[in-house]
């Protein structure tokens, strides 16, 4: 089956560094990818939706120019959080569109000390 | 809008017993449903959908959920729980033209005791 692979799933930066997560499609082409994050016991929020070779759709409150989208190519999507702080501490998942459903990565988790 | 309520953020079982996770979604268009399964620090895995076709669906692991539209509702059920189903369960809703941003529910514990 489809198979999205997402690196590192864990990663520890100083406060005011920059982290980028990496989502890569195995064998198929992912058009559109979508971004979640998720706090410690709850639920996934969609924080933005990219499209290969355009510009990422943000969702409300989410600031875009903190988390940059990039959907360079069909099989790879990139998450950078720039100048973090702990309250960026959370994890963050990827999902791909791949035939009738989404595959999903098996998340990162960024801790910012 | 859609939005999903998944009554209960624990549910506990014996191994052995049922198990009923509950959903119920609002959607202004037709919708389709998912279950998924998260496992400590991990991704979601797909347990089932509903995309309209039969309204009782199987899905792996021995899960099963039925939509009922008169009822907005699409509880997941295993007839028997095995130790190893313990995890985070989560409801989805999405449109049904093409493919559509998914809408999670809160989530549910499902805690099994031997």
């Amino acid at each position: 089956g489809a198979v999205v692979s997402q690196h590192p799933s864990r990663v520890i930066c100083k406060s005011g560094t920059s982290v980028k997560i990496e989502c890569r499609s195995l064998d198929f082409q992912a058009t559109t990818m979508f971004w979640y994050r998720q706090f410690p016991k709850q639920s996934l929020m969609l924080m933005a939706t990219s499209n290969e070779g355009s510009k990422a759709t943000y969702e409300q409150g989410v600031e875009k120019d903190k988390f940059l989208i990039n959907h360079a190519s069909l099989t790879l999507s990139t998450l950078t959080v720039t100048s973090a702080h702990p309250e960026d501490s959370s994890f963050y998942i990827c999902s791909a569109q791949s035939g009738d459903g989404y595959t999903f990565g098996s998340g990162t988790r960024l801790t910012v000390v | 809008a859609q939005s999903v309520t998944q009554l209960g953020s624990h549910v506990s079982v014996s191994e052995g017993a049922l198990v009923l996770l509950r959903c119920n979604y609002s959607s202004s268009v037709p919708p389709y449903l998912f279950w998924y399964v998260q496992y400590p620090n991990q991704g979601l895995q797909l347990l089932l959908k509903y995309t309209s076709a039969a309204t009782l669906v199987k899905g792996i692991n021995g899960f099963e959920a039925e939509f009922k539209k008169s009822e907005t509702s699409f509880h997941l059920t295993k007839p028997s729980a095995h130790m190893s189903d313990a995890a985070e369960y989560f409801c989805a809703v999405s449109g049904n033209t093409g493919f559509q941003k998914l809408v999670f529910g809160t989530g549910t514990r499902l805690l099994v005791s031997p």
